[in-house]
């Protein structure tokens, strides 16, 4: 099973910065990542795929970079809403999908 | 619009059944794979499994192999996660997500969750 771990587990930011989350993977995946957004009592959304594919309807602030084992979301100038916990996800090893643990991005 | 409708919360005692829904709508129900992901309180996110409506292929990550089955009836576009026995570390919120391909997987709409509490 590949193994993605996320860091840091906690980031704090101040409105209007911009947050930089990372993403590894036990072993390469190519560009086969996706990031999603979670809110509290929300289902997960998608951010992007493809490791930098913006999903429909995603702002241009998220951003994402990467491939084989180490990825990249940066989101630029966050906004209030921005705040939540952001999950890598490996969709390379078929069909056999693991997500990351989690980063939460907090109000500084 | 593209909708997964989940059903609703279940309350469980340790040792019983229970079969949870994930109705599309909006899109062709047989051509796109349905994954489940848990979320146990406070956790993360654990991938559970897939299905393919069209033909019913199912694949299972190990760990929930042999724990839960996952089934559709496309006749209706729904999707199921079913437990024969239930245990208290099946408490969890359980999602249904689409699965897309655009040279690339990815989970693109997702259902509300269903809230699964099993307690004696």
């Amino acid at each position: 099973e590949i193994v993605m771990t996320q860091s840091p587990a906690t980031l704090s930011v101040s409105p209007g910065e911009t947050a930089t989350l990372s993403c590894r993977a036990s072993q390469s995946v190519s560009s086969n990542l996706a990031w999603f957004q979670q809110k509290p009592g929300q289902a997960p959304r998608l951010l992007i795929y493809g490791a930098s594919t913006r999903a429909t309807g995603i702002p241009a602030r998220f951003s994402g970079s990467g491939s084989g084992t180490e990825f990249t979301l940066t989101i630029s100038s966050l906004q209030s809403e921005d705040f939540a916990v952001y999950y890598c996800q490996q969709c390379n090893n078929w069909p056999q999908w693991t997500f990351g643990q989690g980063t939460k991005v907090e109000i500084k | 619009e593209v909708q997964l409708v989940q059903s609703g919360a279940e309350v469980k005692k340790p040792g019983e059944s229970l079969k949870i829904s994930c109705k599309g709508s909006g899109y062709s129900f047989t051509t796109y794979w349905i994954g489940w992901v848990r979320q146990m309180p406070g956790k993360g996110l654990e991938w559970m499994g897939i299905i393919y409506p069209g033909d019913s292929d199912t694949r299972y990550r190990p760990s929930f192999q042999g724990q839960v089955t996952i089934s559709a009836d496309k006749s209706i576009s729904t999707a199921y996660l079913q437990w024969s026995s239930l245990k208290a570390s099946d408490t969890a919120i359980y999602y249904c997500a689409r699965q897309a391909w655009a040279g690339h997987w990815y989970f693109d709409f997702w259902g509300r969750g269903t809230l699964v509490t099993v307690s004696s």
